[in-house]
């Protein structure tokens, strides 16, 4: 079956474009999650949805970071007058359900280059 | 101090070592996790744990919930195994992971 679908792969941006980042969770997931990741750096927890609410947005850096899952389904990290130092790769990670014991399935990402 | 500590940072082994990678965490936690990630790869969740132990074909986990310690142990190694080893914490009450910053394992033929 199929499983975290990103999209893009790879994205360039100027500095102060705005870049959105979407993420395709395995159907009938509950729970989604997005993390940054700096080269040579574990995963930052940035934001979490159950189904459409936006349950803890306390990792997003700054207000310039907005994430939406309107429908419970399709979520889309957005990032607002991008700078240098959001150059990463945006993880999106699912899950089954609610409670911490269900396992995560991680998206390929998408690295994000703001030049 | 970081919340979640890996060590080591980084581990070469010859082939059929047996491998251990250690994780410390200085947060309350409703559970723990291990992945993998291939360089320029996704990351594959490898366990969840809560208590006790976890046996997967050659990979074992354990975690020891008042010493807030876990280990995930690599039997009989192989090159294929060479990845990084990332440790991540669900802290309680919340729905906020935390991650370790990996260790890197390469696994010489």
């Amino acid at each position: 079956g199929a499983g975290v679908s990103q999209s893009p792969r790879y994205k360039v941006a100027k500095r102060g474009q705005d870049v959105a980042l979407r993420c395709d969770p395995i159907s009938g997931h509950v729970s989604l999650f997005w993390y940054q990741q700096a080269l040579g750096q574990g995963p930052e927890f940035l934001t979490y949805f159950q189904n459409e609410a936006q349950l803890d947005k306390s990792g997003l850096p700054s207000d310039r970071f907005f994430a939406e899952r309107p429908e419970g389904s399709v979520s889309t990290l957005k990032i607002q007058r991008t700078q240098q130092e959001d150059s990463a790769v945006y993880l999106c990670a699912s899950s089954l359900g609610r409670r911490s014991n269900y396992e995560q399935y991680f998206g390929p990402g998408t690295r994000l280059t703001v030049t | 101090k970081n919340e979640v500590e890996q060590s080591p940072q980084n581990l070469t082994a010859q082939e059929g070592e047996f491998i251990t990678i250690n994780c410390s965490y200085s947060v309350g936690i409703s559970a723990l996790h291990w992945l993998q990630q291939h360089p320029g790869g996704g990351i594959v969740s490898l366990f969840m744990l809560s208590s006790g132990k976890k046996k997967h074909g050659r990979l074992i986990a354990t975690i020891n919930i008042q010493e807030k310690h876990s280990s995930l142990h690599i039997t009989a190694s192989h090159p294929r195994d060479s990845a990084v080893y990332i440790c991540a914490v669900r802290t309680s009450g919340t729905y906020k992971y935390i991650f370790g910053t990996g260790t890197r394992l390469k696994v010489l033929a």
